[in-house]
């Protein structure tokens, strides 16, 4: 079966770091893209930005861009996403995704979810 | 970054009704539109792709078209596992992806 499983639910300070991870399973890790998404409390989807496994190749959006950190471990099929100094601001749910991949097509869509990681900063 | 919006905030069907759900886009996008639904506590599922073409294991209730800025999802007889808020995406201008605010379909 081809998945994503995230790692569970974090309680934070403001200020402390943390770093969530999402492993593939299923598929060939390094040939999709991975991507972030951020959905806070009652609101909706916000691309966060994505990463190439392959050679962790990264595209940030402007509104995270330097306060996340985007990383793979290929040798663990696993995508990280990392918090250096966090804030109240950044509780919400945050899923990985893959990019959908079809030969000889580019889409930017994402076939494959993770069930989300609540982090909660308080 | 180019604003998906998706006016209607919620909207109410009753069983076996017809649903549609619009997506305009501020600038144009081609046909490089997804739409996803997602249930309360779960995470969004890829349905439409390419701004009609059905994502794995869709059912074919669920229909897509559009193109530019004008999106539609439809879906044609609307059932109690339809209940759901749903995304539209634009791709078109990767690496600025964009989702539009959703759109809650709840049955009467």
């Amino acid at each position: 079966e081809v998945q994503l499983v995230q790692s569970g639910a974090e309680v934070k300070k403001p200020g402390q770091s943390l770093r969530i991870s999402c492993q593939g399973s299923g598929y060939s890790f390094s040939n999709y893209w991975i991507n972030w998404v951020r959905q806070m409390p009652g609101r909706g989807l916000e691309w966060m930005g994505d990463i190439d496994p392959s050679d962790s190749y990264t595209n940030y959006s402007p509104s995270f861009r330097g306060h996340v950190t985007f990383s793979v471990d290929k040798t663990v099929n696993t995508a990280y996403l990392r918090w250096s100094s966090l804030e109240a601001s950044d509780t919400a749910m945050y899923y990985c995704a893959r990019k959908l991949v079809i030969p000889r097509e580019q889409h930017n869509a994402f076939d494959i979810w993770g069930q989300g990681t609540m982090v909660i900063v308080s | 970054e180019i604003v998906m919006t998706q006016s209607a905030a919620t909207l109410s069907f009753s069983l076996g009704e017809r649903a549609t759900l619009s997506c305009r886009a501020a600038e144009t996008v081609g046909s490089n539109v997804a739409w996803y639904q997602q249930k309360p506590g779960q995470a969004p599922r890829l349905l439409i792709y390419s701004a009609s073409t059905r994502a794995t294991g869709i059912p074919a209730r669920f229909s897509g078209s559009g193109s530019g800025t004008e999106f539609t999802l439809i879906i044609s007889s609307l059932q109690s596992e339809d209940s759901a808020v749903y995304y539209c995406q634009q791709y078109d201008r990767w690496p600025a992806l964009t989702f539009g605010g959703g759109t809650r379909v709840e049955i009467k």
